[in-house]
């Protein structure tokens, strides 16, 4: 099945432009969908399909998907940016929904 | 506006049942992919289940196999969440989440905001 790694944490300053990766094999077949999830909140969806955003979610938020990684772009960080974000793929030979471990933003 | 609000959860002891409930609005419930994702306390995002629309395919993390059981009521908008056998590693908050229909991959989209778990004695 498939193995999602995530560096644990980012840090940068805000104005700045943060960068977020997710590894794993032959990832670039697949779609990657990520996650935003504020302290005490629940997790919103904020790029899927790789490159897609829903409705409401700031351009800010990019994400694209080449090679075994995948990454998800935050430009102008903002303090409210300050989050855990989770990349997410579908396991078609398992049938399993898999999250990676996580990427805990700081903005300093 | 979307709403999915989840209830049923409580402190549990090894061993027990719980029944969650998560009842949907502000979207076509009956056309809809759901999703339970479970969180344990400090720990990152976990997906336990997923069934179709129609109920006519339901899936399991390896981990809930065999113990948990998703089901659905489309003319109540409701998912549920049955957990027997439950577990300390169990411990956790679920979430339910509509899947994203114009995905091929149909991920989860709208969150609820979860309810607590606690297996315990």
């Amino acid at each position: 099945s498939s193995v999602l790694t995530q560096p644990p944490s980012v840090s940068v300053a805000p104005g700045q432009t943060a960068r977020i990766t997710c590894g794993g094999t032959n990832l670039e077949i697949i779609t990657v969908h990520w996650y935003q999830q504020r302290p005490g909140q629940a997790p919103v969806l904020v790029v899927y399909d790789d490159s897609d955003r829903p409705s409401g979610i700031p351009e800010r938020f990019t994400g694209s998907n080449s090679g075994n990684t995948a990454t998800l772009t935050i430009s102008r960080v903002e303090a409210g940016d300050e989050a855990d974000y989770y990349c997410q793929v579908w396991d078609s030979s398992s049938d399993h929904w898999v999250f990676g471990g996580g990427t805990k933003l700081t903005v300093l | 506006q979307v709403q999915l609000v989840e209830s049923g959860g409580g402190v549990v002891q090894p061993g027990g049942s719980l029944r969650l409930a998560c009842v949907a609005s502000g979207f076509t419930f009956s056309t809809y992919g759901m999703h339970w994702v479970r969180q344990a306390p400090g720990k990152g995002l976990e997906w336990v289940a997923f069934t179709r629309s129609d109920e006519s395919k339901k899936y399991y993390a390896d981990s809930v196999q065999g113990r948990f059981i998703i089901s659905r009521d489309n003319s109540k908008n409701t998912l549920y969440l049955q957990m027997n056998s439950l577990r300390g590693e169990d411990t956790a908050v679920y979430y339910c989440a509509n899947a994203v229909m114009t995905s091929g991959s149909w991920p989860p989209g709208y969150w609820g905001q979860g309810t607590l778990v606690t297996v315990s004695s």
